[in-house]
């Protein structure tokens, strides 16, 4: 089976630095996903991580390291719009299918 | 064009009733997922369809039904359901479905049903 854990929730104040830990055990690995979704949203995606090292894309970076089975989702300057749920997700030996972790609630205060 | 419609965006349902969501992507992805989710909880999978074949069914109860018209169409019929069956239901697709892909998969925004 597959399970990923995360925090539940982290606050910061606008300008700051987040980082949501994923710590994952499956039965196969591809690679980890990260979404975030707004409240009454539907969940967008932000990165994907196949191999070791960090990708970074605009104000988000996202790192991997599978000796670990770890995976962390960097966030910097905090917007206010940066409010939401992220999940990390795990693509396993089942091909398509992705497993998501519980999710991080991230609160930007101004 | 990178959007995922669901329809309708709210749905409320008696136990006996039978209802359809629908879903549509013109993307030319050949993979599409249904999840249901429950509030503040994550999207839990429940059917995988592959170029327009089932491939992964999580265990799911079967007064829910899905069917792929074609590659750009998804549906999933309701049936008796359950007041726990009440959550928002998310459509999904993405362009591959071998596993070494890094393809994103895009989400609908959902139909939220209610059952009463």
């Amino acid at each position: 089976g597959q399970s990923l854990e995360q925090p539940s929730e982290v606050t910061a104040v606008e300008g700051a630095i987040v980082q949501i830990n994923c710590t994952y055990q499956t039965s196969g690995f591809y690679g980890l996903s990260w979404y975030q979704q707004h409240d009454g949203g539907a969940p967008t995606f932000l990165s994907y991580n196949a191999l070791d090292g960090l990708e970074e894309t605009g104000r988000f970076s996202s790192f991997l390291s599978r000796s670990d089975s770890y995976g962390y989702l960097l966030l910097q300057e905090l917007q206010m719009k940066d409010s939401a749920s992220y999940f990390c997700a795990v693509k396993g030996a089942a091909g398509n299918k992705l497993t998501f972790g519980g999710g991080t609630r991230v609160l930007v205060k101004p | 064009d990178t959007e995922v419609t669901q329809t309708p965006k709210h749905l409320v349902m008696g136990m006996t009733n039978k209802k359809s969501l629908k879903c549509e992507q013109h993307m030319g992805h050949r993979a599409m997922y249904w999840y249901k989710q429950k509030a503040k909880k994550p999207p839990e999978l429940m059917f995988v369809y592959s170029y327009e074949k089932l491939s992964i069914n999580e265990s799911v109860p079967s007064r829910f039904s899905p069917e792929c018209p074609n590659s750009s169409l998804l549906n999933l019929h309701l049936h008796a359901l359950q007041p726990e069956d009440s959550a928002l239901y998310l459509c999904a697709s993405s362009q591959a479905t071998n596993p070494t892909s890094s393809y994103e998969q895009y989400f609908g925004p959902g139909t939220r049903l209610t059952v009463t």
